[in-house]
């Protein structure tokens, strides 16, 4: 089976730097990947990380380290529009051929 | 523009009907999944299809039904076996059923079973 853990809710100021972490369990481990999904909106692809270390893209970067089971998301220069729910996921071969969400994290960006 | 469309956005039932989503893609993908969200909660796999004229369970399948007749096209019938359907569902496709291939998911119906 799989588990991810995220923090509920995380509150932060429009301009500042956030973090959200991801920790995952599986019994097969095959990339850890990141999705934006607004209310009542499509998730959108973000990233996706298959070895340790940083990916940066434009404001977002995310972090993986497979030893800790461990990921992480980073917003920087946040603005109003990145208010939204951030879902870490992990494929898991050893079921079905799945993407496994977690539950979220839902961000708020105040002014 | 190529996309995914997900129609009707809102679709309100009587319980024991059976009800069909509707999912187009003109992406060209050949795999299309179907996933189910609750408030609080990810997303859940019901079924997921990789070519056309086949498709598997995923780990919520109980009570719904699909279709892949053409590689554009992957119905969700969501059937009066589901004791809870009311929730948002959302289809999403793939270049390839991949480790790293991303998902483009749709905007997503909002059932809602009386």
């Amino acid at each position: 089976g799989q588990s991810l853990e995220q923090p509920s809710e995380v509150t932060a100021v429009e301009g500042a730097i956030v973090q959200i972490n991801c920790t995952y369990q599986t019994s097969g481990f095959y990339g850890l990947s990141w999705y934006q999904q607004h209310d009542g909106g499509a998730p959108t692809f973000l990233s996706y990380n298959a070895l340790d270390g940083l990916e940066e893209t434009g404001r977002f970067s995310s972090f993986l380290s497979r030893s800790d089971s461990y990921g992480y998301l980073l917003l920087q220069e946040l603005q109003m529009k990145d208010s939204a729910s951030y879902f870490c996921a992990v494929r898991d071969l050893a079921g079905a051929n799945n993407l496994f969400f977690g539950t979220g994290t839902r961000l708020t960006v105040i002014p | 523009d190529g996309g995914i469309t997900q129609s009707p956005k809102y679709l309100f039932r009587k319980e024991g009907q059976n009800v069909t989503l509707s999912c187009e893609q003109n992406l060209n993908h050949d795999a299309m999944y179907w996933y189910r969200q609750d408030p609080g909660q990810g997303l859940r796999l019901i079924y997921y299809s990789q070519i056309v004229n086949d498709f598997q369970k995923g780990d919520i399948a109980e009570g719904y039904s699909v279709s892949r007749e053409k590689k554009e096209s992957f119905p969700l019938t969501v059937t009066s076996a589901q004791k809870n359907p009311t929730a948002f569902y959302l289809c999403a496709s793939s270049i390839e059923d991949s480790l790293n291939s991303p998902l483009h998911f749709g905007n997503g119906t909002r059932l809602t079973v009386t």
